[in-house]
């Protein structure tokens, strides 16, 4: 059971826009600690995608943006393509662990 | 660029001690502001933080594994290590090491995110 909830998967056509949630507690993301988020491509290590909520490195498209809102925050992906096929995690601070926590992870799927 | 790799058995008994080192290459470990912890991913499963050591040498240990956790700095080899104690088939898992770096402007572990990572060693704990 992991600490931040996330969706098991999503799936999407090439071209849409699909969305991962990541729900957390007052003792985490409610507690206005910020979300970051990572893509792992299968058989590879996770790869930073966003850091601070809605930041990306460089060299990440911006077709990939975040929000946070409450105890919530959201991974938005535009214009679905297949190499965009991963998991993806979020991750945050936790005051009542002292530790860092992640999201149990959403697959996605470009159908 | 910054490059981490773990290194290690691939095989543990149960009740062993699991033994892992991250190498830093491209960078320096006693750099300021910088975490560098353990992360780990069952087969098939999601990750969980195991622990951090900031650059001073202060540590944060998941509760759920703290009792069997050491992570240790070795300065003059630009190298951290993870000690995981009387380890059964649950600590099964690929471990990875990471890089932990702060938010412009922000103060203490829950500004940091983990933005190079190392590829990852599957460990094994089998008879």
């Amino acid at each position: 059971q992991s600490v931040l909830t996330q969706p098991p998967s999503v799936s999407g056509a090439p071209g849409q826009r699909v969305t991962i949630s990541c729900t957390g507690t007052s003792s985490n993301i409610g507690a206005d600690y910020d979300v970051h988020w990572y893509q792992q491509l299968p058989g590879t290590a996770p790869k930073l995608l966003i850091y601070g909520n809605n930041n990306r490195p460089s060299g990440v498209p911006d077709r990939f943006s975040g929000s946070k809102s409450g105890t919530s925050a959201s991974l938005a992906i535009t214009g679905l393509q297949a190499e965009d096929e991963a998991d993806y995690y979020c991750q945050s601070y936790d005051s009542s662990l002292s530790g860092w926590v992640f999201g149990g992870g959403t697959k996605l799927t470009v159908l | 660029q910054l490059q981490l790799q773990e290194s290690g058995p691939g095989l543990v008994k149960p009740s062993e001690t699991l033994s892992l080192t991250c190498t830093v290459s491209g960078g320096s470990i006693s750099s300021s502001s910088y975490y560098w912890g353990w992360i780990r991913q069952p087969p098939g499963k999601g990750l969980e933080w195991i622990g951090s050591i900031y650059y001073s040498g202060s540590t944060y240990y998941n509760p759920s594994l703290k009792s069997r956790v050491t992570i240790s700095v070795d300065r003059s080899k630009n190298q951290f290590s993870l000690n995981l104690s009387s380890v059964t088939a649950a600590d099964t898992a690929v471990y990875y090491c990471a890089r932990g770096s702060p938010m412009s402007s922000c103060i203490g572990a829950p500004c940091y995110y983990f933005d190079y990572w190392g590829q990852g060693t599957l460990v094994t704990v089998s008879s």
